[in-house]
């Protein structure tokens, strides 16, 4: 069991690239999400899926768009990306929802020059 | 407008003490609060969750307490062991609203000293 894993682990970008981050688990949960986090700040919810087929938008969604590719697989795209993108991005998934335990990925390490 | 605060950035004890971690929050809608843990260059993990419902819950050595009245919660490890050195995380959530979002505080780097 891999549980949550995200690729690639590090990225530099030049602004105004284009990027995608690929998250999968094989856990069989049905809600996934993705969050970023900054220094001295806590985590805040980009965007989720509460189950194949949907997405939402979290907290801070502008400058990303998502997809559920499958039931496993939810990817994060910066089709434009800036500076202010520069942050670790995690990938989360659950059984049904915050309720049910969310389990981490390791984490994508973003700059954007 | 920060609807979850952890106002310790850091906190030191040496080993086989306590450690007590708080967290404040201002909505009074929230009624289901986590703690996380993060070691460094990691995802964070689920250590224990309270309901409004309860004012304690207990996991082997972490507790949580929660005080409605008061919006606060806190975190008690005993002993603390120096594997416990992480950050925390505090999270809460309106299970009226979305059962999909989480309020996190900004975390407290504890550091257990052998």
């Amino acid at each position: 069991n891999a549980g949550v894993t995200q690729t690639p682990k590090f990225q530099v970008l030049k602004t105004g690239q284009s990027m995608t981050l690929q998250c999968a688990q094989d856990m069989n949960h049905n809600s996934m999400y993705w969050y970023r986090q900054d220094p001295g700040m806590g985590l805040r919810l980009i965007y989720y899926s509460a189950s194949e087929g949907t997405t939402d938008k979290g907290e801070v969604p502008n400058g990303y768009n998502v997809s559920r590719l499958n039931k496993r697989e939810f990817s994060l795209r910066l089709e434009s990306a800036a500076p202010s993108q520069t942050s670790v991005y995690f990938c989360a998934s659950s059984e049904w929802g915050i309720l049910n335990e969310q389990y981490f990925g390791p984490g994508t390490r973003l700059t954007v020059t | 407008d920060q609807q979850v605060k952890q106002n310790s950035p850091s906190l030191s004890v040496q080993e086989g003490r306590i450690s007590i971690l708080n967290c404040d929050y201002t909505n009074s809608m929230f009624d289901y609060f986590l703690w996380y843990k993060k070691y460094p260059a990691e995802g964070p993990t689920f250590l224990i969750s309270i309901s409004s419902i309860k004012d304690k819950n207990e996991d082997g050595r972490f507790t949580v307490f929660l005080n409605k009245s008061a919006k606060h919660l806190s975190l008690h490890i005993v002993p603390s062991q120096p594997g416990d050195s992480a950050v925390y995380f505090c999270a809460a959530s309106h299970s009226g609203g979305s059962n999909y979002k989480l309020t996190f505080g900004k975390g407290t780097l504890l550091t257990v000293n052998p």
